[in-house]
């Protein structure tokens, strides 16, 4: 099975900031890669699939980049509603699986 | 309207069995798998299985794999999760989610509401 391991764990930074979470996968996924958003009790949303497409009605300083296995999540200038954990996950191979999270705090 | 609503909160003893439903409607039930996810109290993201409607052709998680089952019923548009036998571990949230087609990447784009699940004596 294929493992995801997102870094860091946690973050936190200041609105305006560049922020960026990495994921790595444990072997190829190809493109087949998304970010997902989830807000304290809320229902995970879609921000990026395939690795770099944002997707409709998420904002464009959303952005998702790839360089083999590893896989970018880059907020370019942080905004207070950005506050959530972000989970990556590979959909290349069955079973699919998500990275274990990570947090994103507003300073 | 693509709309994914789930059957409401259950609380369960051990042992006891559970089915919980994923109601879809806005779109054709047919074209996109179903996956399902788990979530613990205060805990990350897992993904149980999925399920292909037309023929049900369904994958697990070996994590999940002979735990649970998951089913359609394509005439309502409607998938399942199953256990058998419920254990306090299986206390979580719940999510259903449809996944997109090849040319939007496998990902889950719309999400149920979550079904909470409390197993306990």
């Amino acid at each position: 099975d294929i493992q995801m391991t997102q870094s860091p764990s946690s973050v936190s930074a200041s609105v305006g900031d560049r922020v960026t979470i990495t994921c790595q996968a444990s072997q190829d996924v190809s493109s087949w890669l998304a970010w997902f958003q989830q807000k304290p009790g809320k229902v995970p949303k879609l921000l990026i699939y395939g690795a770099s497409s944002l997707q409709s009605g998420v904002p464009s300083r959303f952005s998702g980049s790839r360089s083999g296995t590893e896989f970018t999540l880059t907020i370019s200038s942080l905004q207070p509603e950005d506050s959530a954990i972000y989970y990556c996950q590979q959909s290349n191979t069955f079973p699919y699986s998500f990275g274990q999270g990570t947090k994103l705090d507003i300073k | 309207e693509v709309q994914l609503v789930q059957s409401g909160a259950e609380v369960k003893k051990p042992g006891e069995s559970l089915k919980i439903s994923c109601k879809t409607s806005g779109y054709r039930f047919t074209s996109y798998w179903i996956g399902w996810v788990r979530q613990m109290p205060g805990k990350g993201l897992e993904w149980l299985g999925i399920i292909d409607p037309r023929d049900s052709d369904t994958r697990y998680s070996p994590s999940f794999q002979g735990q649970v089952s998951i089913s359609v019923d394509k005439s309502i548009g409607t998938a399942y999760l199953q256990w058998s036998s419920l254990k306090a571990s299986d206390t979580a949230m719940y999510y259903c989610a449809r996944r997109t087609s090849i040319t939007s990447g496998f990902a889950f784009d719309f999400w149920g509401q979550g079904t909470m699940v409390i197993v306990s004596s």
